[in-house]
């Protein structure tokens, strides 16, 4: 089975600074990789995925993640965040045998401060 | 209007209670999931249906069951309600024969077990 780690639980950071949230995860097969945000009172909305070709995959609102074999990560980065930012996101993995079901990482919540 | 709701948004019961929470999705998608949201555990997923005459356990399905009563309906009941079912709940959907994995999510419904 695989399984999902995002290592900070929350992230302060100040409004046009870089963001990096990190993702490792743990599968025996190849997987599919996903990040998901969940902004407040709201459901998940996906913002950006691996599948399969380059690595560095850009998604909406400026994201971008870089899928590493070696070291199981997909880390999550954004080189300058907004007030707008401010929500939790969330690192999803999946693979083909098991259909389109997601394990989730716990979630990392991003507080943007001005 | 949106592609996925959920119904109701919010409800407060008592400890044995039976409830019910519905979703109704007008995407056309054939697959329909529920997830259980508890604070530092991401999205677990409770119950999963790849067509009306599919119904599928995940990972916590003990005290939960489901009911696909038509292609775009996809209801979780809590038979007996207990306290540690307290959490916020949401109904995805995802296309068999769309690019992989993406599921969309509903707003998600906040339930409290007194």
């Amino acid at each position: 089975a695989q399984s999902v780690t995002q290592l900070d639980s929350q992230v302060p950071v100040f409004e046009e600074a870089p963001v990096e949230l990190r993702c490792n995860y743990s599968s025996s097969v190849s997987v599919y990789l996903f990040w998901y945000v969940q902004y407040p009172n709201q459901g998940l909305q996906l913002l950006l995925k691996y599948l399969s070709g380059s690595t560095l995959v850009k998604g909406i609102n400026g994201f971008e993640a870089e899928f590493n074999k070696s070291q199981t990560s997909f880390h999550l980065r954004k080189p300058s965040v907004h007030i707008s930012d401010t929500a939790e996101y969330f690192c999803a993995v999946s693979i083909k045998a098991a259909g389109n079901k997601l394990t989730f990482g716990g979630g990392t919540r991003v507080l943007v401060k001005p | 209007d949106a592609d996925v709701t959920q119904t109701p948004r919010n409800r407060i019961t008592k400890t044995g209670k039976r409830i019910m929470l519905e979703c109704s999705q007008t995407k056309g998608h054939d697959r329909m999931y529920w997830y259980r949201q508890d604070p530092g555990l991401g999205l677990r997923l409770i119950y999963y249906s790849f067509d009306v005459k599919d119904i599928n356990k995940g990972e916590i399905s003990d005290g939960y069951s489901v009911s696909r009563q038509a292609q775009a309906k996809f209801s979780l009941s809590l038979e007996s309600a207990i306290p540690n079912q307290t959490a916020l709940y949401f109904c995805a959907t995802s296309d068999r024969d769309r690019d992989l994995n993406e599921q969309f999510f509903g707003p998600g419904t906040r339930l409290t077990v007194l």
